[in-house]
């Protein structure tokens, strides 16, 4: 069954880097989402994409954020000077088509900010 | 706004037990439910969902759930605990435009343990 897929599962980065998260989403799928978990937090929305552009985002998606589906296939997430507060679990998801509703989920990059 | 709420973040049962999971939600257009499973180190997995038709819905692994529309609830429920149904459960709202820029706004979650 297709699945969509993150990587890396694990990254730890100093305050100030950049990092990139990346995600495969399922190989037919239109529009895009990541979510974040703080732990011990709710599941926040941050983003959605479709037709390669922001469709919408959140207060937490601020100018350090960005998004991209590069090749077609990728869709990144960009962190670029990550604070202490960046540290959470980053989930992707993917949708088929105009008209369903289910989410479909990676597995997650854990992101710890030292 | 639309907001979900759990009541209870941790729910312990004996296995063969019944399992209630409680999600209350808030939404100003009909909402669209959703209950997702967190196994340990594990993605999140749809177990079942609600956006129109018959009210009760079943999900995989035995588990299934009731829009309450009177009382904006959408309980999870399963007859019997079994071992490997500990993990974490989330309810979801979907919100959004006619299409598909529907973000999900999440309860808290329970943390389901079940003894042996």
């Amino acid at each position: 069954e297709p699945e969509v897929t993150q990587t890396p599962s694990h990254q730890v980065t100093q305050m100030g880097q950049e990092v990139i998260l990346r995600c495969v989403p399922i190989s037919n799928h239109l529009y895009f989402y990541w979510y974040r978990q703080i732990l011990g937090q709710k599941v926040e929305f941050l983003v959605s994409f479709y037709n390669n552009e922001i469709s919408e985002k959140s207060e937490i998606f601020d100018d350090q954020f960005s998004v991209e589906r590069p090749d077609g296939s990728n869709f990144t997430l960009k962190i670029r000077s990550t604070k202490l507060e960046d540290s959470a679990m980053y989930f992707c998801a993917s949708i088929g088509a105009r008209g369903q509703e289910t989410q479909y989920f990676g597995p997650g990059t854990r992101l710890l900010v030292l | 706004a639309q907001s979900v709420t759990q009541l209870g973040s941790h729910v312990s049962v004996s296995e063969g037990a019944l399992v209630l999971l409680r999600c209350n939600y808030s939404s100003s257009v009909p909402p669209y439910l959703f209950w997702y499973v967190q196994y340990p180190n594990q993605g999140l997995q749809l177990l079942l969902k609600y956006t129109t038709g018959a009210t009760l819905v079943k999900g995989i692994n035995g588990f299934e759930a009731e829009f309450k529309k009177s009382e904006t609830s959408f309980h999870l429920t399963k007859p019997s605990a079994h071992m490997s149904d500990a993990a974490e459960y989330f309810c979801a709202v979907s919100v959004g435009n006619a299409g598909n820029n529907r973000k999900l706004i999440w309860g808290l979650g329970t943390s389901l343990a079940v003894n042996p």
